[in-house]
């Protein structure tokens, strides 16, 4: 259990163009998603908090105008890049809690296997 | 403030050896959870133990064994008789003991690389 998924796995696009990416917990619900963007050789970066039903919570420094976070469902969420830039060229993932009645389940992160973007 | 410092940034053994990816936390909250993942060349992170703050127990998993010492504030992680497949980059999380929207949100120290050379 606590599969999560992420689509596409890569894309490439031009700059100036938007790229949508999903991210869907497979068999379980989350009302918060976690998205992450990690540079080569660096650290994973919390992006922005998703919320199911409501705004997304982004980190200091991130532009949310640039990344828009729409979380429609219990189980997906999207981060699209708008007016992508060679800077944004990326791996970006998205992660969300499991579920359970205990709090060491719903306060382990599961995370999707990635979105490679690379803008030209 | 809350921070994760894994200081050895690349580490190089032969296959066999035994080898330790340490990891130094900060934190003032009482109540926490550590974690390490595994992230292949592939980019997937691969779960591998989460450790509350109130069970300093070690714990052993096949080749797997992690050093959790509060007094020190250390999470070590040993993998013993290394593998090439082995090869990947580290990392070790700290929990934010502050809930949004009913969930802690991660601090991931730098990560460690680790080449397992045949």
């Amino acid at each position: 259990g606590a599969v999560v998924s992420q689509h596409p796995s890569w894309v490439i696009c031009k700059s100036g163009t938007s790229v949508k990416i999903e991210c869907r917990s497979l068999d379980f619900q989350a009302t918060t998603m976690f998205w992450y963007r990690q540079f080569p050789k660096q650290s994973l970066m919390l992006m922005a908090t998703s919320n199911e039903g409501s705004k997304a919570t982004y980190e200091q420094g991130v532009e949310k105008d640039k990344f828009l976070i729409n979380h429609a469902s219990l189980t997906l969420s999207t981060l699209t890049v708008t007016s992508a830039h060679p800077e944004d060229s990326s791996f970006y993932i998205c992660s969300a809690p499991g579920q359970g009645a205990y709090s060491w389940e719903i306060d382990t992160q599961y995370f999707g296997p990635g979105t490679r973007l690379t803008v030209l | 403030a809350q921070k994760v410092t894994q200081a050895q940034t690349e580490i190089s053994v032969v296959e066999k050896e035994d080898v330790t990816l340490d990891c130094v936390y900060e934190t003032r909250d009482t109540t926490y959870y550590l974690f390490w993942y595994k992230q292949p060349p592939s980019g997937e992170l691969v779960f591998l133990i989460r450790r509350n703050s109130f069970d300093e127990q070690n714990e052993i998993s096949g080749r797997y064994s992690w050093n959790f010492q509060k007094s020190t504030s250390s999470f070590n992680f040993t993998i013993t008789a290394s593998q090439v497949v082995d090869s990947a980059v580290y990392f070790c999380a700290l929990s934010e003991n502050k809930r949004t929207s009913g969930t802690y949100k991660y601090i991931f120290g730098t990560g460690t690389r680790l080449k397992v050379l045949a």
